[in-house]
């Protein structure tokens, strides 16, 4: 156990809809992570906060967005859904993050989002 | 930016046997190089890193090599063992940053 978790598991929805995947991070971790994992695409960093604040961007569309709260939890936006979103999406966390910094990073079990 | 190669993207191995990994990374600069091994149904877990300035580590039956003028590190896992079956990553980081680019990824089979 990672010490990351991510709610919910498992999430179905259709086309066009908007959902909304949230993480929280180890414990006395700043930094979260974003990613997509999907079969053609691989491990894709979608976006990096920090302490509240954006920190990287990387792969992440239009229509998806996120933000962290005080409490460091982070939720994940994505909006105008297509079938194409179908993935797996981890969040992980590491304990800083910022530039010139390399640390650990770890992973939680991610949510499973199939658009019908 | 980063662009990191991974293989092979299938190994197979018997029981007891030796299994190496290996991967090229484009950025010179990138200083971090971390592999996670990730299981059906879990989120990828950090099994192994280097640093660059460090050219070999080792942890216990896993080990990391480093060549940075050749831009390519390798994991090499000795005495292999059925729940060593999964799927590995390795990565790199963007130069000055934290953020982590991804190999594709290798499953490897143990077979007892």
């Amino acid at each position: 156990d990672s010490g990351v978790t991510q709610t919910p598991k498992h999430l179905i929805t259709a086309t066009g809809q908007r959902v909304t995947l949230r993480c929280s991070p180890r414990s006395g971790d700043l930094s979260v992570y974003w990613y997509q994992q999907s079969l053609d695409q691989g491990l894709q960093f979608l976006i990096q906060y920090y302490n509240g604040e954006e920190r990287a961007k990387g792969n992440i569309l239009e229509r998806f967005s996120a933000q962290q709260f005080p409490d460091l939890h982070s939720e994940l936006n994505l909006s105008s859904l297509e079938l194409g979103d179908s993935a797996l999406y981890f969040c992980a966390s590491s304990t800083s993050g910022g530039r010139a910094f390399y640390n650990e990073q770890f992973f939680g079990p991610g949510t499973r989002l199939t658009v019908l | 930016g980063e662009n990191v190669e991974q293989h092979p993207s299938t190994l197979s191995v018997q029981e007891g046997d030796s299994a190496v990994i290996k991967c090229t990374y484009s950025d010179s600069a990138s200083n971090y190089f971390p592999w996670y091994k990730q299981e059906l149904g879990k989120g990828p877990q950090l099994i192994i890193d280097i640093r660059s300035n460090v050219g070999e580590k080792k942890d216990q039956r896993i080990a990391v090599t480093l060549n940075k003028t050749a831009k390519h590190f390798s994991l090499h896992i000795t005495e292999t063992q059925p729940e060593d079956s999964a799927v590995y990553f390795c990565a790199a980081t963007e130069s000055g940053y934290s953020t982590l680019t991804f190999g594709k990824g290798t499953m490897l089979l143990v077979s007892p």
